[in-house]
């Protein structure tokens, strides 16, 4: 199975600072079906992006994601209050699709 | 609006089974897979298994081979997790998914596995 590393595990960072996060898989992604989700305690994950680089619907501009093969980023250009959370990164073009380990976002 | 809705939280014994129902609606079911995707507490997503309601196809995880099972019911839009055999480590948030790369996610259920 193709297994997802992510770091940092945590980042610490202020608001409308510029967020950078990694994520590695040990093989390559089939057409770069990786996808990025956000989740916030106690609800249910969010699609940020799909296809590696594709904004899911209604999430802003200031989400970017890029990459290919086997080294993907998400990108949060400036962060809002909103944005500290963890993110998880998962692939879905080969099964069995896996999920990175998280990345947590927490305010400085 | 399309929403997925699973059902309430369970409470099973060591040995048990537990059946998780999520119902569709704000869509043609047939055209969008489903995911299955739990979360221990204070841990991360884990990825259980897709199923496919045109044709009733799943794909599960290896190492729920054997006590995990998908099905889907098209004719009430409703998707159906089941595990059988459940211990402590099951417990968990079990939440489903539309598609390989959840778009849409049902609110999640609260498995507790507890003697």
């Amino acid at each position: 199975e193709i297994v997802l590393t992510q770091s940092p595990g945590t980042l610490s960072l202020s608001p409308e600072e510029r967020a950078t996060l990694s994520c590695r898989a040990s093989q390559t992604v089939n057409s770069n079906y990786l996808a990025w989700y956000q989740q916030q305690p106690g609800q249910a994950p969010r699609l940020l992006i799909y296809g590696a680089s594709n904004r899911a619907t209604g999430i802003p501009d200031r989400f970017s994601g890029s990459g290919s093969g086997t080294d993907f980023t998400l990108t949060i250009s400036r962060l809002e209050p909103e944005d500290f959370a963890v993110y998880y990164c998962q692939q879905y073009g080969t099964l069995p699709f896996t999920f990175g380990p998280g990345t947590k976002v927490d305010i400085k | 609006q399309v929403q997925l809705v699973q059902s309430g939280g369970e409470v099973k014994k060591p040995g048990a089974s537990v059946r998780v129902s999520c119902k569709a609606s704000g869509y043609t079911f047939t055209t969008s897979g489903i995911t299955w995707v739990r979360q221990a507490p204070g841990q991360g997503l884990e990825w259980m298994g897709w199923i496919n309601p045109k044709n009733g196809n799943a794909n599960y995880a290896q190492k729920f081979q054997g006590r995990l099972t998908m099905t889907t019911d098209t004719s009430t839009t409703t998707a159906y997790m089941e595990l059988t055999s459940l211990t402590s480590d099951d417990t968990a948030v079990y939440f489903c998914g539309r598609t390989r790369s959840p778009d849409i996610w049902g609110q999640g259920t609260m498995v507790s596995v507890s003697s």
